[in-house]
């Protein structure tokens, strides 16, 4: 079975400091995906960023980067230099790679403050 | 030149009636979805269609019928509407290699509400 976790409800982060939000995730396909969304209160779900389970270097997009712990099965966002437009909720996300199907976590609330 | 479209985004009804909710989407992607994000912010799957045809079905009401004309729309059609049927629906499309790295990307949701 396929589960991620989120066990941060809300968190919050001073501008322009960085911030961890935390996800781990079970799944026994040696292959996978690991994502992360954005959710504005505006309501879109944004791409931020992908790692592959096979992929040596941990993936950065920008101010994003993406804390992969195989061994731990963890996969933290790491966010710097907070901005206030960061400010949303977060969710985690699996695509194992027998499936097509993503597993969501519960997401975790940022909120930043000036 | 949006890459997944849904309409209406919001839909206001009334229990019992029977409503649809279309997507869209250019980019040439072969696999659509639909979610459901209930008021806790979880974020289920329910149907997923791969070329047309269905590969994911979740235990969802029979109510909710998905239809693909082609692989570029995927629309939902909610028969019965019941007050625990409003949420915010979102539309993703994905390019699945089978890989493990396909990217979904979303629509930007239809909020329906039930009164």
């Amino acid at each position: 079975a396929q589960k991620i976790t989120q066990t941060q409800p809300g968190m919050f982060v001073q501008e322009k400091e960085a911030v961890t939000l935390d996800c781990t995730y079970d799944t026994s396909d040696p292959s996978y995906g690991l994502f992360w969304y954005k959710q504005p209160s505006s309501g879109e779900m944004i791409f931020l960023i992908y790692q592959g389970s096979y992929d040596q270097q941990n993936a950065t997009e920008g101010r994003y980067s993406l804390n992969f712990q195989k061994a731990r099965k963890s996969a933290n966002l790491v966010i710097s230099a907070s901005q206030l437009g960061d400010s949303a909720m977060y969710f985690c996300a699996m695509i194992p790679n027998t499936g097509n199907q993503f597993y969501f976590g519960t997401g975790t609330s940022l909120t930043v403050i000036p | 030149d949006t890459a997944v479209s849904q309409t209406p985004k919001y839909l206001v009804t009334q229990m019992g009636n029977d409503k649809s909710i279309k997507c869209e989407q250019n980019l040439g992607h072969d696999t659509m979805y639909w979610y459901k994000q209930d008021s806790k912010k979880f974020l289920k799957i329910m149907f997923s269609y791969n070329n047309k045809e269905l590969i994911i079905n979740e235990t969802v009401p029979n109510r909710f019928s998905p239809k693909s004309p082609d692989k570029a729309h995927l629309n939902l059609h909610i028969n019965s509407l019941e007050l625990g049927d409003s949420a915010v629906y979102f539309c993703a499309s994905s390019d699945s290699s089978g890989s493990g790295t396909d990217t979904q990307y979303f629509g930007p949701g239809t909020r329906l509400t039930v009164l």
